[in-house]
């Protein structure tokens, strides 16, 4: 099968305060992307982050950084120093070659409280 | 413009009665999607389009929905019958391959 867990649903820190936002995918595919997308309360969904299976180098732009770590297929989220105005959901997002089609994983729920 | 539009961006239904959700991608984008967001849900897959493929259409709940692309670029969903559990918003997106999709504002849909 091929899916995407994230396991946390909803997550509440105080500002300032560093979080995880795990993602686990599963796939037999060898070439993959996997996304990761922000949906503040205002509704739209904001592209985060691109990874390709081929590219196992993490990230980090500004507060935030990724881990992508294919031996556990996991594609992990952090945010530094977290602000209010990170509260939204997070969703991680796989796209497998034989299935073409995004697939979004349940979300997490990310409050940031001042 | 140059990001993927919806419309209507609202719509209040009866019960039973048809509509027409519409979506315009982005120019130049193969591929396009349809998704369903219930109240704090996530984000449900309905269809996805590729080039001349034959779509995915393995996320329609129930045949009274059907969605078809012309031309390879604008899309209607259609829902006939409507019932009050397809009230939710409405997302439409488009990509080119192995890139992110870009998400229109969604049609919120209200089925009374």
């Amino acid at each position: 099968a091929q899916k995407v867990t994230q396991a946390q649903t909803e997550i509440s820190v105080v500002e300032k305060e560093d979080v995880t936002l795990d993602c686990v995918y599963e796939t037999r595919d060898t070439t993959y992307y996997l996304f990761w997308y922000k949906q503040p309360p205002s509704g739209e969904l904001v592209f985060l982050i691109r990874r390709n299976s081929f590219d196992e180098q993490n990230e980090i732009s500004g507060r935030y950084s990724w881990n992508f770590q294919k031996s556990t297929s996991s594609f992990n989220f952090t945010i530094t120093a977290s602000q209010v105005v990170d509260s939204a959901v997070y969703f991680c997002a796989p796209t497998y070659s034989s299935a073409s089609k995004i697939i979004f994983g349940s979300g997490t729920r990310l409050s940031i409280r001042p | 413009g140059a990001g993927v539009s919806q419309s209507p961006s609202n719509k209040v239904t009866e019960k039973g009665k048809d509509v027409e959700l519409r979506c315009d991608p982005i120019s130049g984008h193969t591929a396009l999607y349809w998704y369903r967001q219930s109240l704090g849900q996530g984000l449900e897959f309905l269809i996805y389009f590729q080039g001349n493929s034959a779509p995915d259409k393995s996320g329609l709940p129930s045949d009274r929905f059907s969605a078809e692309r012309t031309g390879g670029s604008v899309s209607t969903l259609t829902i006939q019958r409507t019932q009050q559990e397809d009230s939710a918003v409405y997302l439409c997106a488009s990509s080119s391959t192995g890139v992110q999709a870009f998400f229109g504002q969604g049609t919120r849909l209200t089925v009374v």
